[in-house]
């Protein structure tokens, strides 16, 4: 399978406890962006990086969130001292990007519980 | 901050019956996709319109970018139970002459009654 790749597919956390996903994108794509999704939302944009550059980062996330992209292939997000509020499906998709972007090619995403 | 508003957020409607869904944004986009999305899982890139007042077809659906490339929207002829899903609008946003991030609306669900 060469679409992109999330995992784990679910994650049940205790509050207060740190945990990290990790994305493959599509590998010629020079593009990565995580998304967060809540029930009944659209997708809210948290990050995006093009090649191994974070790019843009939502003002809207908090510190506790990072994400990085290491040799600019495989990216991992980890979130620090979970918060019930963190619950959600956290998306990766990556695109070709120079200048117009393109197709983006989601993941199956990670299913975030925080009790 | 930029936002993507879509209405209507649910539309329920009989087979065969037509089905629109339009897409609102706050500030002017470079381009705008259209994903789509059934229930438990993710968005699939449906299409992309570059060009102010563009009209883009497939099959039974058909897309249009508004003149002022703030607005758009997508028609289903016809629909059928496979068109089960959410759709979503997702803006360009521009920054440095490229465009660099997707901006999603708030979707429209699509119930399909046989």
């Amino acid at each position: 399978d060469t679409g992109v790749s999330q995992n784990p597919r679910h994650k049940i956390t205790k509050r207060g406890q740190n945990v990290t996903f990790r994305c493959d994108p599509i590998s010629e794509h020079n593009r990565l962006y995580w998304y967060r999704q809540t029930l009944g939302q659209g997708p809210e944009f948290l990050t995006y990086f093009q090649n191994e550059a974070q790019l843009e980062k939502s003002r809207l996330l908090s510190d506790r969130f990072s994400a990085e992209r290491p040799k600019g292939s495989f990216s991992t997000l980890e979130i620090q001292r979970t918060e019930q509020g963190d619950s959600a499906m956290y998306l990766c998709a990556s695109s070709l990007g120079g200048g117009r972007i393109t197709e983006a090619f989601f993941g199956q995403g990670t299913r975030l519980t925080v009790v | 901050g930029q936002q993507v508003m879509q209405i209507p957020q649910y539309q329920h409607v009989q087979e065969g019956e037509d089905f629109t869904t339009y897409c609102n944004s706050s500030t002017t986009l470079s381009n705008i996709q259209w994903y789509k999305q059934r229930p438990g899982g993710h968005p699939v890139f449906l299409i992309q319109l570059v060009k102010s007042g563009e009209v883009k077809k497939q099959k039974r659906l058909t897309f249009q970018f508004g003149e002022a490339k703030k607005n758009s929207s997508l028609h289903i002829t016809a629909t059928q139970t496979t068109d089960v899903g959410t759709y979503f609008c997702a803006g360009g946003s521009s920054y440095g002459g490229a465009t660099n991030k997707l901006i999603f609306g708030t979707g429209t669900l699509l119930a399909v009654q046989p």
